[in-house]
């Protein structure tokens, strides 16, 4: 079993509609939650940064992180076709002894216009 | 504006050849990485540098050497190409090994025939 779980998708929605795309780990030491956007034949780009349990919000992104279920999700409001994309969550803690980021496998997102 | 590069772009190899392949960051950050990104396997972590000086395995480090010739490259050498290295390698690094957000490079695409 995978450290890091993500629905491989493709996820396809209509342009406006509102993205809910999710992770889940099973190492409780990660403490600093992360969700990269990837564009096809580019490197990932860092979206959002939290830490531990809550919300984030920036513009139309907000990331929840759910420490008590293991579970983080990034919410993506007036998805647009520049949104497609595939989106990976990564995450690290100070007591894992391993000092870099632990990925999922990535989201696949298409927003039709 | 560069961030981090990686030369060269594409690189086809043929069974048993080496190769290296080069990274360098303008950011001044201290740690940088190695990754291989490869369909439904997300970012798996090769070899990492926490500071100038120092190198350490990652994940899947069979096969590759590593060498950070100082604070701005880091360099992955292959030195018996494999087909199973046929994959997309991406040069990262981050102020500090620690939970830090990583900047990525947009990859070298190599293929092992």
């Amino acid at each position: 079993q995978k450290e890091v779980e993500q629905d491989p998708g493709p996820l396809s929605v209509p342009e406006g509609a509102i993205v809910s795309l999710n992770c889940t780990y099973s190492n409780s030491a990660f403490q600093y939650f992360m969700w990269y956007r990837q564009y096809s034949r580019k490197g990932p780009e860092l979206l959002m940064y939290t830490y531990s349990s809550g919300n984030k919000e920036d513009g139309r992104f907000t990331a929840q992180v759910d420490k008590s279920s293991k579970y983080i999700s990034l919410f993506i409001r007036d998805s647009q076709p520049s949104d497609s994309a595939t989106y990976l969550c990564a995450m690290s803690g100070g007591f894992t002894g391993r000092r870099a980021l632990t990925f999922g496998s990535g989201t696949r997102l298409q927003v039709q216009p | 504006n560069a961030g981090v590069t990686q030369t060269p772009k594409f690189q086809v190899l043929k069974t048993g050849q080496s190769m290296t392949l080069q990274c360098a960051q303008d950011m001044n950050h201290n740690s940088m990485y190695w990754y291989r990104q490869d369909p439904g396997m997300g970012l798996r972590l090769i070899y990492y540098s926490a500071s100038e000086g120092t190198t350490d395995k990652g994940e899947v480090p069979n096969g590759y050497n590593v060498s950070r010739l100082n604070k701005r490259e880091f360099s992955l050498r292959l030195e018996s190409a494999a087909p199973s290295q046929t994959s997309v390698y991406f040069c990262a690094s981050s102020e500090v090994a620690d939970n830090s957000p990583l900047h990525f490079g947009n990859g070298t695409r190599l293929t092992v025939t």
